[in-house]
This record gives structure tokens, sequence and C-alpha cells, in this order.
């Protein structure tokens, strides 16, 4: 069983369409982390959130913490093809030992 | 950010023999890294955490004996494969933590074993 459920599993879009990645658990976490992987390199962290309901800015992309802090969602506005990559979110429940979801992997059209 | 190096980048070795990756946090000291496995297209899949000066600590299903691993200071952390067989092929990457909430990825390493 997967602990974080990250959807869709796969996009493909045309350059300066809007997308939304979510993050999804049954579990709380005391903080989330979203994730850019491209190929052949290791992940490089975007944003960390750890208060419920906190908003994150990052250019194009905004990140979301649920109130409950149980999910969270990574939106990217007129996306780029400089934007394709894999997207990962990963949770730590206080063990300070994160736990990944299986990933969104994003390809951007020119 | 922070920087984290892996070596070698990418590694092709025969079966039965023996890799080292070694991960080095280059600007800051990490008492605790972190090993995963990744599959093409897959996310990461935790192998162990790797705690400064003890025993590392291993996930259900790792071979602990397959996979060495030494954290022998407080910068550097290496993973060893040993008696490498073909299904060990995979993209090995390292973290190593800054505070509580932030973990810093290495490049990774390509591992082929023919």
């Amino acid at each position: 069983t997967q602990l974080l459920e990250q959807s869709p599993q796969f996009l493909s879009i045309q350059e300066g369409e809007n997308l939304t990645v979510y993050c999804n658990s049954s579990s709380v976490f005391s903080s989330l982390q979203w994730y850019r992987q491209e190929p052949g390199e290791g992940p490089v962290l975007l944003v960390t959130v750890v208060t419920g309901g906190e908003v994150k800015k990052l250019k194009r992309l905004t990140f979301q913490f649920g109130d409950a802090r149980k999910d969270s969602s990574l939106h990217i506005t007129a996306a780029q093809p400089g934007d394709t990559g894999l997207y990962l979110c990963a949770g730590d429940r206080g063990s300070y030992i994160p736990t990944f979801g299986r990933g969104t992997s994003l390809i951007v059209h020119p | 950010g922070a920087v984290v190096s892996q070596h070698p980048s990418r590694v092709i070795c025969k079966s039965g023999t023996s890799v080292k990756i070694e991960c080095r946090s280059l600007d800051f000291q990490a008492t605790t890294m972190f090993w995963y496995r990744q599959f093409p297209k897959q996310s990461l899949m935790l192998m162990a955490t790797s705690n400064e000066g003890s025993k590392a600590t291993y996930e259900q299903g790792v071979e602990k004996d397959k996979f060495l691993i030494n954290h022998a200071s407080l910068t550097l952390s290496t993973l060893t494969v040993t008696s490498a067989h073909p299904e060990d092929s995979s993209f090995y990457i390292c973290s190593a933590r800054q505070g509580p909430e932030t973990q810093y990825f290495g490049p990774g390493t390509r591992l082929l074993v023919l």
C-alpha cells in the first residue's frame, strides 16, 4: 500500500496550459516536500510545507498543504517546456524519514 | 541549496564483482544520509538510513549483507553493492539531511551489471 498517492501519474500538455498535481494520504504529515527530477539526475527540492493550510509560491508554481496536513497540491500556471520532469512529493510523519509518492511524469510540448 | 555529490556517476561492472558508491555532503555536516534506488520512470525506494557512527537501518526487504553501508564521517557515506548481479542494475541516489525537514539529493549513480 502506497502511503502517499500521487495523481495523475502521467501528464502530457501543451505549452501555456495550467495543471495541478495532487498528493494524498490518510496519514498526517509533520512536513511535506515537493521535488522535481530530470532524467539521469537526482531530485531537486522545490519547497517544504509544514503548516496546515499553508500556501507557498515559487514563480509560476503554487504549493498548498491541506488544513489537516494529509494532502498537498502543486499547481503550475502557463506551463513551459522547461517544466518537463518527474514531480515527487515526500512526506515526513515525524520520524524524519521521508516517504515518497509514486511521482507524476510531466511533459510540456512546445 | 546545499550540495551533495556522488561518485561515480555511472559504473559498468561484471557480474560477481563489488561496487562502491560514495556520497558526500560538500558544504554541511550530515549526521543522517539516505540511500535510495530508483527504477526507470518510477519513484524513489528507500533502501536504508545511514547514521554517522552507528549501523545503518535497512528497510524491509533490503539485504544488509548485499548492500553494505558505512557512514564514516559527517560528510561521507558509502554504499557497497557486493557480488553484484544484473538485477542490481539501477539508479542509486543518496541524500543528506540538513535539519529536520530538509534533505538534499546527490546526482545519482547509474549502475549496470553485465
